[in-house]
């Protein structure tokens, strides 16, 4: 199965700030259809995991633009220019190339 | 609007078996896959495996076959997970998903 190394496995914020996440994969996640499926999702306190990101670079409807994916092959990040409060919660990178799908193991984003 | 209502929490002793639902509405049921994933709190997520509702064709992680079995009802737009032969590992909060959408999960504990 493929293995999605995410750090930090914490992250502290304050408000305003900008944070990264990494995402590297065991494998590469490059598809033969030319598509490379490595989706971020946000699973804030007690909900459900919500979709971000999907196919590395692109934004959910609805999804505020301050989050960007970028990333290629193996290794893959997770941006948020401008951390609010609404964003706390664990973020998951995920692939969707390679059965069977697999979830990193998340990186908790908290206030500093 | 796309909506996903999962059945109930279970309180099941070892050994039996649990039968989960995941009511839809909001969009063609028929034509759709749904997913399963399974999550220990505190935990990351695991993928379990999908159903194509039109035909009920299905795909597994080789981890959960013989454990979950998929099933879908297209007269009333329902996905089922039936698990089997239950033991404390499989204690766990259940959440199906369609696209982006995720149920709101349902929280299985097996305890004698």
């Amino acid at each position: 199965d493929v293995v999605l190394t995410q750090t930090p496995p914490t992250l502290s914020a304050t408000i305003g700030q900008s944070v990264s996440i990494s995402c590297r994969s065991s494998q590469s996640l490059l598809d033969s259809d030319g598509d490379t499926y490595l989706n971020w999702l946000l699973q804030r306190p007690g909900q459900s995991p919500q979709l971000l990101i999907y196919s590395v670079s692109n934004l959910e409807s609805g999804v505020p633009n301050r989050f960007s994916g970028s990333g290629s092959e193996t290794d893959f990040t997770l941006k948020i220019s401008g951390v609010e409060a609404e964003d706390l919660g664990v973020y998951y990178c995920m692939q969707a190339t390679h059965a069977p799908w697999t979830f990193g193991g998340g990186t908790k984003l908290e206030l500093k | 609007q796309v909506k996903l209502q999962q059945s109930g929490a279970e309180l099941v002793k070892p050994g039996a078996s649990v039968k989960l639902s995941c009511k839809t509405s909001g969009y063609t049921f028929s034509t759709s896959y749904m997913s399963w994933f399974k999550q220990i709190p505190g935990q990351s997520i695991e993928w379990i495996g999908m159903i194509y509702a039109g035909d009920g064709g299905t795909g597994y992680n080789q981890k959960f076959k013989g454990k979950a079995t998929l099933t879908v009802d297209t007269s009333s737009s329902t996905a089922y997970m039936d698990l089997s032969s239950l033991t404390t590992e499989d204690s766990a909060v259940y959440f199906c998903a369609r696209g982006t959408e995720w149920g709101q999960g349902t929280l299985v504990t097996v305890s004698s």
